[in-house]
């Protein structure tokens, strides 16, 4: 079965700083996948997802995700943190059908 | 882009009544949609899909007689909680997918959630 693992359950870095979230997953084929970030109040909100071709892709907000198929890993990054990014992020799997498989989560703060 | 809405977005219930809440796509159509809970500092379960014209199919360990889902209508999907106990307290999140492919493909617009407090 698909499964996602988000090893980092808080993370906190300093404004202007770089960030990366860690996601790796399990899945047999090629996967969908997927960051989200939550806010309060808000729901779910897609950053960028990954399909197939190139294995860097970019999304909103100044954030990207690279698909390494040899560490089943689809970690996010951006180059410098804003404190409107303090939010909780999410990645996910395509689980067959239109199903999505989501990490626990990475609390992300920013400290000023 | 799209939006999903639900309603309410709180709701503080008795033990032992019964809670309904709303999911509605506002400016498309969905077929499917879906249900998920989600526990403090916890993950998205996905608990069931809702099929517009059809019953819900729901996944293992979920109970179908207490989570009871129906889908009126091409933008209407409600969640029933039946005989709500505190252990169902929890944030009830919606979820649509715009697109036909009927794959992962299709982008999945979420709902702002329902936390749902069992006195």
């Amino acid at each position: 079965a698909q499964s996602v693992t988000q090893p980092d359950i808080h993370i906190t870095v300093s404004e202007g700083a770089s960030l990366e979230l860690r996601c790796n997953y399990s899945y047999g084929a090629t996967p969908y996948l997927f960051w989200y970030v939550q806010s309060p109040g808000q729901g779910l909100q897609l950053l960028l997802k990954y399909f197939s071709g190139d294995t860097l892709v970019q999304g909103i907000k100044g954030f990207e995700a690279e698909f390494k198929r040899s560490q089943s890993s689809f970690n996010l990054r951006k180059p410098s943190v804003h404190w409107s990014d303090a939010a909780e992020y999410f990645c996910a799997v395509g689980a067959g059908g239109n199903k999505l498989v989501f990490g626990a989560g990475t609390i992300l703060r920013v400290k000023s | 882009g799209a939006v999903v809405s639900q309603h309410p977005s709180w709701v503080i219930c008795k033990s032992g009544t019964s809670v309904k809440i709303e999911c509605r796509s506002l400016d498309f159509q969905a077929t499917t949609m879906f249900w998920y809970r989600q526990f403090p500092k916890q993950s998205l379960m996905l608990m069931a899909t809702s099929n517009e014209g059809s019953k819900a199919t729901y996944e293992q360990g979920v109970e179908k007689d207490k989570f009871l889902i129906n889908h009126a209508s091409l933008t209407l999907s409600t969640l029933t909680v039946t005989s709500a106990h505190p252990e169902d307290s929890s944030f009830y999140i919606c979820s649509a997918p715009t697109g036909t492919s009927g794959s992962s493909r299709d982008t999945q617009y979420f709902g702002p959630g329902t936390r749902l407090t069992v006195l």
